[in-house]
């Protein structure tokens, strides 16, 4: 079957680095996603991976080991508005968008 | 970058009643729009994916003629729950894909909350 896995939730200290793991297993491989949502919102996109390595976009990197399976999610400089939920999601090969439940970060200062 | 627009955000409407959603994608054209549905605490639920010009495609266990969805031009979506039920309380999102199937990167309306009494 499809499966995302991720830790439920995380803590993490404002100015310090935390990584937010996913490993999945899908019907074919069509890229990796990261979504942010913050309580009562809707996700909004932070990346994409399709090929292996680290894709880095300001203070938000995503790494992709295709034949791990994992990817990972780096938050740098953290700051209190970063306290959301970070939801992993793989594309199959019918292009469905495979969620896992989401790591609730919390930052403290 | 694209924007994807969905009314109400939210909405109390008594047990019995119907209510409908819309979805519309403000700067692009979307042949397909989907429709989660997401309980607190828990991730997003793919109820149906949404095609313009035919049915909708329906997730397994969602039923469709309590979830109606009509998707009538290349930039609206809509969700009406039929008779609903405090069960159906719940967050309603929706998603839109700007690019080819492809590149996959979704846009997400806000949400609309709907409360059952």
């Amino acid at each position: 079957g499809q499966n995302i896995d991720q830790p439920t939730e995380m803590t993490a200290t404002e100015g310090a680095i935390v990584q937010i793991n996913c490993t999945y297993q899908t019907s074919g491989f069509n890229g990796l996603f990261w979504y942010q949502q913050h309580a009562g919102e809707a996700p909004t996109f932070l990346s994409y991976n399709v090929l292996d390595g680290l894709e880095e976009k300001g203070r938000f990197s995503s790494f992709l080991s295709r034949s791990k399976g994992y990817s990972y999610l780096l938050l740098k400089e953290l700051q209190m508005k970063d306290s959301a939920s970070y939801l992993c999601a793989a594309m199959d090969s019918n292009y469905q968008l495979i969620w896992g439940a989401g790591t609730k970060l919390i930052i403290k200062p | 970058g694209a924007v994807v627009s969905q009314h109400p955000s939210r909405v109390i409407c008594k047990s019995g009643t119907s209510v409908k959603i819309e979805c519309r994608s403000l700067d692009f054209q979307a042949t397909t729009m989907f429709w989660y549905r997401q309980f607190p605490k828990k991730s997003l639920m793919l109820m149906a994916t949404s095609n313009e010009g035919s049915k909708a495609t329906y997730e397994q266990g969602v039923e469709k003629d309590k979830f109606l969805i009509n998707h009538a031009s290349l930039t609206l979506s809509t969700l009406t729950v039929t008779s609903a039920h405090p069960e159906d309380s719940s967050f309603y999102i929706c998603s839109a894909n700007s690019g080819g199937r492809d590149t996959g990167e979704l846009f997400f309306g806000e949400g609309s909350r709907l409360t059952v009494l």
